[in-house]
């Protein structure tokens, strides 16, 4: 059974760019047929998808966020990468890296990392 | 692309059903038979509890089913227990977004 785990800075300061990374355990990245995202919860808030990643580098963005996100593929570590730019505020969110099958279904997710943008 | 519309909250006594809404749009939850349901506790990551309108992955008990007519998505808990409460969000394909999720709905257990 897959398993994800997010890591990265729990703080980040407005205007700067937020990077997290998910490592992926129990299957390789690239030889699977899901897509691979992320998704935010801002605190006491509900789920937001930010976009998805394939193993190929094509890549799937929420149109609202498209122009801050980047998202990459590192198939020799099995992992995958979000990086979102001049980050404010309004971008403090617990982060979820997770896997996405047909449908756009999320079937596993990471455990979550709370990012806080603060000065 | 709004979300998804869900009630606010639902509230059951253990042993009876719930039945949760989501209500969307011809363009996601109306056009596609890709509407999924996750189960999120206090402090934990959302976890998949129906997928493809009313498909079960493996583990998932047979209380929860899903259904769908027209724009509108149901989950359905059957047989209520203390262990259910939690936050549940439904998700749709969509034409605009890829994926888009309803607002959320918060199960009590009285």
């Amino acid at each position: 059974q897959l398993q994800l785990q997010e890591s990265g800075p729990g703080l980040v300061k407005p205007s700067e760019t937020l990077s997290l990374t998910c490592t992926v355990s129990g299957g390789s990245i690239s030889r699977s047929t899901y897509y691979w995202g992320w998704i935010r919860q801002p605190p006491g808030k509900g789920l937001e998808w930010i976009g998805s990643v394939f193993y190929t580098g094509d890549t799937y963005f929420n149109p609202s966020l498209k122009r801050h996100v980047t998202m990459s593929v590192d198939t020799s570590k099995n992992q995958f990468s979000l990086k979102l730019n001049s980050v404010t505020a309004a971008d403090t969110a617990i982060f979820y890296c997770a896997t996405f099958s047909q449908g756009s279904v999320a079937n596993y997710w990471g455990q979550g990392s709370l990012v806080i943008v603060s000065s | 692309q709004s979300a998804l519309t869900q009630p606010a909250s639902v509230s059951g006594s253990p042993g009876q059903s719930l039945i949760i809404s989501c209500t969307g749009t011809s363009s996601d939850v109306g056009d596609y038979n890709y509407v999924s349901w996750y189960q999120q506790h206090p402090g934990k990551a959302p976890k998949l509890m129906i997928y493809d309108v009313s498909n079960r992955p493996s583990g998932v008990s047979n209380r929860f089913s899903g259904s769908k007519s027209g724009n509108t998505a149901s989950l359905t808990i059957s047989g209520l227990q203390a262990e259910d409460e939690a936050d549940y969000y439904c998700g749709s394909y969509s034409s605009s977004i890829t994926l888009v999720f309803g607002t959320g709905t918060k199960v009590t257990v009285l």
